[in-house]
Parts: structure tokens; C-alpha cells; sequence
């Protein structure tokens, strides 16, 4: 199995700072065939349903704000919020689709600082 | 609008059984792979199971092989989740998400609770 590791757990940022997030990959999750990350970044709210915000480790979902970005390839992603407003508050999952079992990070803890 | 509508949740002893369904709606759910995702309250997402679009293939996470079935009814646009010898550490919200790679609509949910 593909084991997908976030850090750091949680993250304390302030109104309008940048906010970072990691997630590695035990192995790659590029297919070389279409050279594709096959990665996600999940917003969850707390009693909400996750929502996808990034996909193809850097393709943004429609609707999600561009304060919200991906990047990365191969093991190493990152999704960044350039400037964190109060409605991101929420807890964050990568997730690769590279292969079942399609594992999810365990997630990163957002607040505001 | 799209929408996926679980339901089936409840209380079970260990060992007994569960089905739950998850209906769609606002899109036709026999061109879309589904899956399951499980996630105890407070903890993190775990993939189930997945049922690609005509039913003709589905995967199970370790943890529940042999014990839970994923099906599909595309004429009634619902998905299943047949879950027996249930544990307690089936104890978690289920949802059902659809998307062959990415997840892109999630339901809200339905809560297992699995105890004597």
C-alpha cells in the first residue's frame, strides 16, 4: 500500500499569512504514461463531507478560490492558501488515487493564530 | 444539483449485519465509479471500497475483504454497501463518494455503531 504522510499535524496561521502544507508519498505517484500526479488535496469542515480542492496535484476544483494552489511531483505536494481567511479553518487530506487502497494522509489540523 | 444521499446506518452488535445504501441524485450514476470512505468521528479518512461504473469490478481495503460487498443498482441510481460480521472497529461515518480518480461529490454520511 501506498502510505501517504502529511506535516505538520496542525498548523496555527494568521488572518491573511501564508499557510503550508506537505504530504509525501512511499512511492511515486507519477504515471509516466500521461506524466500525471495522480494526487488530491480535501478540504473537510467540521460536520461537513470533505470537498475536493485540488486534483492532479495542481489542477484547481471549479469554485475553489486561487488563494488555494498545489504543486509538487513524483513523492513530495504541497498545497498552499496564500492568505488564510477565517472560512479555511478545516482539516486538510492529501489523498493519491495512484493505486487501491486509494490512501489519504492523516490529515492536517488548520486554525487561526 | 448532484447529490449522493446515504442511508442504512445504525446500531449492530458485533457480528451482525448491515446494508447501506447511497442514492444519487441530479446525475446518472452508471457512468461514474463510486467508493466508500469510512471515517471514525474525530479521526481520519479510510478508503473502503470501490465499484467501477457497469459493476464489473470492484476492490476492498484489507480490512474489510472477504467481510463487506459493494454493489451497484444503476437502473435505481444506488449504490450499496453489504456489511457483515461486523467488529467494533467498524465503528465510523460512511460515505460514499463518486469519482474514478479524484473524489469530486461526497454524500453526508451515515453513522455505524458497532457494540454489544
Amino acid at each position: 500500500d501506498i502510505v501517504m504522510t502529511q506535516s505538520p499535524d496542525s498548523l496555527a496561521v494568521s488572518l491573511g499569512e501564508r499557510a503550508t502544507i506537505n504530504c509525501k508519498a512511499s512511492q511515486s505517484i507519477l504515471y509516466s504514461s500521461n506524466k500525471k500526479n495522480y494526487l488530491a488535496w480535501y478540504q473537510q469542515k467540521s460536520g461537513q463531507p470533505p470537498k475536493v480542492l485540488i486534483y492532479w496535484a495542481s489542477t484547481r476544483e471549479s469554485g475553489v478560490p486561487d488563494r488555494f494552489s498545489g504543486s509538487g511531483s513524483g513523492t513530495d505536494f504541497t498545497l498552499t492558501i496564500s492568505s488564510l481567511q477565517a472560512e479555511d479553518v478545516a482539516i486538510y487530506y492529501c489523498q493519491q488515487y495512484y493505486d487501491a487502497p486509494y490512501t489519504f494522509g492523516q490529515g492536517t489540523k488548520l486554525e487561526i493564530k | 444539483e448532484a447529490q449522493l444521499v446515504e442511508s442504512g446506518g445504525g446500531l449492530v452488535q458485533p457480528g451482525g449485519s448491515l446494508r447501506l445504501s447511497c442514492a444519487a441524485s441530479g446525475f446518472t450514476i452508471s457512468t461514474y465509479w463510486v467508493h466508500w470512505v469510512r471515517q471514525v468521528p474525530g479521526k481520519g479518512l479510510v478508503w473502503v471500497s470501490r465499484i467501477n461504473s457497469d459493476g464489473s469490478s470492484t476492490s476492498y481495503a484489507d480490512s474489510v475483504k472477504g467481510r463487506f460487498t459493494i454493489s451497484r443498482d444503476n437502473a435505481k441510481n444506488t449504490l450499496y454497501l453489504q456489511m457483515n460480521s461486523l467488529r467494533v472497529d467498524d465503528t465510523a461515518v460512511y460515505f460514499c463518494a463518486r469519482g474514478a480518480y479524484y473524489f469530486d461529490l461526497w454524500g453526508r454520511g451515515t453513522l455505524v455503531s458497532v457494540s454489544s
